[in-house]
């Protein structure tokens, strides 16, 4: 079966600039998880919807970021006006069980640079 | 904080045994994992630990003592493709918090 997706896989865009990435998980996964892992930087936990509850924002690094899940599937990430410290690849897993001790499957990334 | 050490960079040569370690803060464990993850690619799952001692998978096998707060992941027959950054992540808090570690950069050399 399909793996997790996310698009774009690359985005450019001028500071000051919104952004908005896209994951679609697999089947049937209930959890779902957005990441950013800088250059040469360990991943950085941003967000995490567990089905229908409400998601844990604590990842999030300013009201900046957003993010929604629509009908317990698709998931958007939103970053307003871009800074260019946001640059990065932002990732994002499901998993199947709701709960933070299950395997997570990643998708490829989107890789976000902030000119 | 809940910090997670790794080792930034270890090498190894082909067909050798490599133990990549990985020491965590022990309030609130719930669970270890380990994940692969290649150079441009997105992490991939290589084991979880949630009791102490060994598992063992293949060439893999990743080891936790809880009450050190020490895992390390021993990777047996090394191969080319085993070059990869090695990340350790931790459940605390039933779940409330999800911390990976900064990585282990292996190169394997022929």
């Amino acid at each position: 079966g399909a793996g997790v997706s996310q698009s774009p896989s690359n985005k450019v865009t001028e500071k000051g600039k919104d952004v908005e990435l896209r994951c679609d998980p697999i089947s049937g996964h209930t959890a779902l998880y957005w990441y950013r892992q800088s250059l040469g930087q360990g991943l950085e936990f941003l967000i995490y919807f567990q089905g229908n509850s409400a998601p844990d924002k604590s990842g999030l690094p300013s009201d900046r970021f957003s993010a929604e899940r629509t009908g317990g599937s698709v998931s958007t990430l939103t970053i307003q006006r871009t800074q260019q410290e946001d640059s990065a690849v932002y990732l994002c897993a499901t998993s199947y069980q709701t709960g933070l001790w299950d395997t997570q499957y990643f998708g490829p990334g989107t890789r976000l640079t902030v000119l | 904080g809940q910090n997670i050490d790794q080792p930034t960079e270890m090498t190894a040569t082909e067909g050798a045994i490599v133990q990549i370690n990985c020491t965590y803060q022990t309030s609130g464990f719930n669970g270890l994992f380990w994940y692969q993850q290649h150079a441009g690619e997105a992490p991939t799952f290589l084991s979880y630990n949630v009791l102490d001692g060994l598992e063992e998978k293949g060439r893999f096998s990743s080891f936790l003592s809880r009450s050190k707060g020490y895992s390390y992941l021993l990777l047996k027959e090394l191969q080319m493709k085993d070059s990869a950054s090695y990340l350790c992540a931790v459940v605390y808090n039933y779940g409330q918090n999800f911390v990976f570690g900064p990585g282990t950069r292996l190169s394997v050399l022929p």
